[in-house]
């Protein structure tokens, strides 16, 4: 079955970098497209953009320009997002997910926690 | 890019009873609109694609409807397990922009 999990919590001061994991596993992991959410406390959903896993080529939502990096290492069929000169307004739940836009058929990771403070 | 705003941004209402839930584009996006279900400290999931195609395995109870800039979801008896914020995403093309959010709870 689809599975995608996510690497655990992490608590970061400011400036400093965090790379979130996405491993994905139950399907040929180059032939979907993997988007990353952002959900800040007690916040809304936010598209963060995503990321061509056959290409590596990410495309950022306004917002999510200059210090978020969206990779992928097709070997380990593993997504990740790097945040760079973290702010304590990146404090939010992270997460990945593959979403089958003609099917309707989506798969989450079980979202990764970041808290920025120091 | 087209921005998407949901209304209201809560509800609250009895078991039983019909709710909806508005979603405009400030475009046209065609049919191209998903509206997920997101329960306490749970992911999202979706409900409805395609603006009116339920999900398989959601109750029957949820419908969505509109085209265009105009999108509604509809609970027609709402439950006790339907506590839950609701989404709408745009898909027809990037940035696929979720709307605000309607927190939906029981009277």
């Amino acid at each position: 079955q689809v599975q995608l999990v996510q690497s655990g919590s992490e608590l970061r001061k400011p400036g400093a970098s965090v790379k979130v994991s996405c491993k994905a596993s139950g399907y040929t992991f180059t032939n979907y497209a993997m988007n990353w959410v952002r959900q800040a406390p007690g916040q809304g959903l936010e598209w963060m953009g995503w990321i061509h896993t056959n290409t590596g080529n990410p495309a950022y939502a306004q917002g999510f320009t200059g210090r978020f990096v969206f990779s992928v290492d097709t070997s380990v069929s593993t997504a990740y997002l790097q945040i760079s000169s973290l702010k304590s307004e990146d404090t939010a739940v992270y997460y990945c997910a593959r979403v089958d836009w003609i099917t309707g058929k989506d798969y989450w990771g079980q979202g990764t926690l970041v808290t920025v403070s120091s | 890019d087209i921005q998407m705003t949901q209304s209201p941004s809560s509800l609250s209402a009895s078991v039983g009873d019909r709710v909806t839930i508005t979603c405009r584009a400030s475009q046209a996006i065609s049919n191209y609109l998903t509206w997920y279900q997101q329960k306490p400290g749970k992911v999202p999931k979706v409900l409805i694609y395609a603006a009116s195609t339920l999900q398989s395995g959601v109750p029957s109870r949820f419908s969505g409807s509109g085209s265009g800039t105009d999108f509604t979801l509809t609970i027609s008896s709402l439950q006790p397990e339907d506590v839950a914020t609701y989404y709408c995403q745009r898909y027809d093309s990037a940035p696929r922009t979720f709307g605000g959010g309607t927190k939906v709870e029981i009277k």
